[in-house]
């Protein structure tokens, strides 16, 4: 059974640039949550979707949106990158909304020049 | 107050020592109390879990979770260099994911 996959594995944008970020939950799981991990703040809960509606929102600015797809496929988005946004983005998807094991993926990396 | 509090570490202890790591929470919903492992590059994985208070073995692992005091302990017996990793406490109260520790790190010197 395949895992959660996430792309791109590392980006390196701009300040001022926005980046999209994909995940492909685990064959059968309906949640998918997306966090935010730096070496200071540790992992940071974005939001979390499932059948394709937000449940719970981290507190994040609005710059940080995400959605989800009929096929329980993910995205998120960052625009206007800042400096502060460099790090190490998870995704992770679970059977049933916001309960059980969450089984992430390898994250997307991301740095911010 | 943050939700979860975790000793950062880093903490390096020799091959057969006995580690322990640990972290408080201040949320009395909590009811789920989760360990993840998060090897170098690596998404963290789930390395087990309890259910509100008591302790819960599992190999060389041990959990352990005091509710009054809100204390969760992770022990590892007999650690071996395939145990260095960063661990992640995060308690839940079963209706959500939200909270994480923010991880020890762990380096198990052969």
């Amino acid at each position: 059974k395949a895992g959660v996959t996430q792309t791109p594995r590392y980006l390196i944008k701009t300040r001022g640039q926005q980046v999209t970020l994909s995940c492909s939950p685990i064959s059968g799981h309906r949640s998918v949550s997306w966090y935010q991990q730096t070496p200071g703040q540790g992992l940071q809960f974005l939001f979390e979707y499932f059948s394709e509606t937000q449940r719970n929102k981290g507190n994040f600015p609005g710059r940080f949106s995400g959605r989800q797809f009929s096929n329980s496929r993910s995205e998120m988005n960052v625009s206007t990158l800042e400096l502060g946004d460099s790090a190490l983005y998870l995704c992770a998807s679970s059977l049933e909304a916001a309960a059980g094991e969450l089984f992430f993926g390898e994250g997307s990396r991301l740095t911010v020049l | 107050q943050k939700e979860v509090e975790q000793d950062p570490g880093p903490l390096s202890v020799p091959e057969g020592a006995i580690v322990s790591l640990n972290c408080t929470y201040s949320n009395s919903a909590f009811q789920y109390f989760m360990w993840y492992r998060q090897y170098s590059r690596k998404g963290p994985e789930l390395l087990m879990y309890t259910y509100s208070s008591g302790n819960k073995e599992d190999g060389r692992f041990t959990a352990q979770v005091d509710k009054s005091s809100k204390y969760i302990s992770l022990f590892i017996r007999d650690s071996q260099p395939s145990d260095s990793a960063t661990y992640l406490c995060a308690p839940q109260t079963g209706a959500n994911n939200l909270f994480f520790g923010t991880g020890t790190r762990l380096t198990v010197i052969p």
